[in-house]
């Protein structure tokens, strides 16, 4: 398999602020990560890709400028939430592809007041 | 968008009993995978099965996979009181543009009952 860990586990910030969201492959150097929101008793919708040395790819409907995504290394890659809002408010998850499977970081939680 | 439905929504059952969640999706695909989640956690990757399988099992986990109908099942035999999650189906289609993204049914939320 392989290990996913995020950082912070939740977070609680102010309307206006951005907040950065850590996602990091432990075990394994991961070229391409998925990053994923999940709204209280919803499914998981796929937000983007990230791909490690370029830019990210966005599924329609996200603002990339909104949700800034860097895949710095093959280990680490950061979401921003930029100008955060109370509707961001969400439990975001990313994952690591490794053959066929995904494995998936334990999520974090942000409230946006 | 959401690539199909799994049903039912919620499932409660008592120990000792199986739980069958059924998950139906719209596009070809090249494997599905079946994921469980515990409340405000992330996902633990639970077992996959290729287009070109028809069943699988590993332990108390039985899935079948029918292309024709274009849906999944999800059994769970002899259920216990920590089986009590929220089950995903999550499918990866053919054609995809990025190896390994997913699309994930709206989930099947179980109860087991001690």
């Amino acid at each position: 398999g392989a290990v996913v860990s995020q950082h912070p586990s939740r977070v609680i910030c102010k309307s206006g602020t951005s907040v950065k969201i850590e996602c990091r492959s432990l075990d394994f150097q991961a070229t391409t990560m998925f990053w994923y929101r999940q709204f209280p008793k919803q499914s998981l919708m796929l937000m983007a890709t990230s791909n490690e040395g370029s830019k990210a790819t966005y599924e329609q409907g996200v603002e990339k400028d909104k949700f800034l995504i860097n895949h710095a290394s093959l280990t680490l890659s950061t979401l921003t939430v930029t100008s955060a809002h109370p509707e961001d408010s969400s439990f975001y998850i990313c994952s690591v592809s490794r053959a066929e499977t995904q494995y998936f970081g334990p999520g974090t939680r942000l409230l946006v007041l | 968008s959401q690539q199909g439905e799994e049903d039912p929504q919620a499932l409660s059952i008592q120990e000792g009993e199986n739980a069958t969640m059924n998950c139906s999706y719209k596009t070809s695909i090249n494997n599905l995978q079946w994921y469980r989640q515990n409340s405000g956690r992330g996902l633990v990757h639970l077992i996959l099965i290729r287009s070109n399988e028809r069943e699988k099992h590993s332990g108390r986990l039985r899935v079948t996979l029918d292309t024709s109908k274009k849906s999944s099942s999800l059994l769970i035999t002899a259920s216990r009181a920590a089986d009590t999650a929220s089950y995903f189906c999550a499918t990866d289609s053919v054609g995809g543009t990025s190896y390994g993204k997913l699309t994930f049914g709206q989930g099947t939320i179980l109860t087991v009952h001690p």
